[in-house]
């Protein structure tokens, strides 16, 4: 057990719609990133927070959205799905920048369809 | 290019070694990792290795890392079934946000 708690494990929705994926991070750890995984992209890096504040971002639609709350568990907001955006939504939290050898913690992920 | 490559498959025999091989392109990288991927769990760190260091060993597990070539590898010494799961190689280069490979599926055969 990672310690990272993701809801919900599996989502079935339709095109056009909008969820929201939880995460709540190990205790402790301020940074929270989200990575899509599916079969032709690989594990691709979305966005990363630090401490409420957005730090970095990667590929990231401009369809999605995050933030990281003041107890520090984040949440994903995907609108206007296409069914393109079916994928395991990982999210991963660590102790932040320059934190010992920066190994991320992964929960074990959200699987969402589009139909 | 993709920033790290990797094969996407490997299948050895149950108490052969297995080698599993990662290039990556940002020189930068402080840490360079090795995750593995367990059927419907999430990824967990299974070692890494300093840019300064050549080789790192964990029981079974041996890290060799070239930085002319920007080559990583991965050795599991006597595989067991337990092995299969999916590995994956990370850099972080000078952003520390781990860019992965697509991962290399590992598949013990008894």
């Amino acid at each position: 057990d990672s310690g990272v708690t993701q809801t919900p494990k599996h989502l079935i929705t339709a095109t056009g719609q909008r969820v929201t994926l939880r995460c709540s991070p190990r205790s402790g750890d301020l940074s929270v990133y989200w990575y899509q995984q599916s079969l032709d992209q690989g594990l691709q890096f979305l966005i990363q927070y630090y401490n409420g504040e957005e730090r970095a971002k990667g590929n990231i639609l401009e369809r999605f959205s995050a933030q990281q709350f003041p107890d520090l568990h984040s949440e994903l907001n995907l609108s206007s799905l296409e069914l393109g955006d079916s994928a395991l939504y990982f999210c991963a939290s660590s102790g932040g920048e320059g934190s010992g050898t920066g190994e991320l913690f992964f929960g074990e992920g959200s699987r969402l369809t589009v139909l | 290019g993709e920033d790290v490559e990797q094969s996407l498959f490997l299948s050895v025999r149950e108490g052969d070694s297995s080698v599993i091989n990662c290039t990556y392109t940002d020189s930068s990288s402080t840490y360079l990792y090795w995750y593995k991927q367990e059927p419907g769990a999430g990824l967990q760190l299974l070692t890494y290795i300093f840019s300064n260091m050549d080789m790192k060993q964990d029981q079974r597990l041996t890290v060799l890392l070239n930085k002319k070539d920007k080559h990583l590898s991965l050795r599991i010494a006597d595989t067991q079934t337990g092995d299969s799961a999916i590995y994956f190689c990370a850099e972080t280069g000078g952003s520390y946000i781990p860019t992965f490979g697509r991962g290399t599926s590992l598949i013990v055969h008894p």
